[in-house]
């Protein structure tokens, strides 16, 4: 139990094109999702934090205009990377928890790599 | 300030050797929870332990085991007869609860090579 998944696994898209990466709760109601974000060879940075039908909470520095994030539901959040340069190429995972905010437990899917040509 | 702290980029281990990998945390809230995680060459985030700040004991999960120290505020993870499949990216992480806003922060990472 407790399958999260994301799709893409992985997506190329050119410079100046928006590309939306799915993030799926398969076998539970997450209530709480969490997006971050890996460059090669670092760790994990957190990009936001979404409840379900509510706005997304974006860590300092990252820009909420450009990573447009939605939980529309309680099995699905989107991240949609806006005008994608090749800066933002890079690995990005969702984990989701399915007792909300409070509690230490969450999912991670398998991540999406982006390379922006 | 750096909340997790993992000073070993990188660690070899003979196979069937045990092996540790350091981990502090900064926190001033009393609850919070720590975890480890395995990031092999494909990306997937693989779940290990996790030791919640109230546990008495240290938590174990196979050949995983968390050695606890609160007060010196370290979390090293031990993982027990080293195989070569163990040859990964581990990472620490650490969810505070209320001032933390229940975010889960990660160390810089320690690198594992199994040897043969």
């Amino acid at each position: 139990g407790a399958v999260v998944s994301q799709h893409p696994s992985w997506v190329i898209c050119k410079s100046g094109t928006s590309v939306k990466i799915e993030c799926r709760s398969l076998d539970f109601q997450a209530t709480t999702m969490f997006w971050y974000r890996q460059f090669p060879k670092q760790s994990l940075m957190l990009m936001a934090t979404s409840n379900e039908g509510s706005k997304a909470t974006y860590e300092q520095g990252v820009e909420k205009d450009k990573f447009l994030i939605n939980h529309a539901s309680l099995t699905l959040s989107t991240l949609t990377v806006t005008s994608a340069h090749p800066e933002d190429s890079s690995f990005y995972i969702c984990s989701a928890s399915q007792t909300g905010p409070y509690s230490y437990e969450q999912y991670f899917g398998p991540g999406t790599r982006l390379t922006v040509t | 300030a750096q909340k997790i702290t993992q000073t070993q980029p990188g660690m070899f281990v003979q196979e069937k050797e045990a092996v540790t990998l350091d981990c502090t945390y900064d926190t001033s809230d009393p609850s919070y929870g720590l975890f480890w995680y395995k990031q092999p060459s494909s990306g997937e985030m693989i779940f290990l332990i996790y030791q919640g700040s109230y546990d008495q004991q240290n938590a174990t999960e196979g050949r995983y085991s968390l050695n606890f120290q609160k007060a010196r505020k370290s979390a090293n993870l031990v993982i027990s007869a080293s195989q070569l499949g163990d040859s990964a990216m581990y990472f620490c992480a650490m969810r505070e609860g209320g001032t933390g806003g229940f975010k889960t922060i990660f160390g810089a990472g320690t690198r594992l090579f199994v040897k043969a």
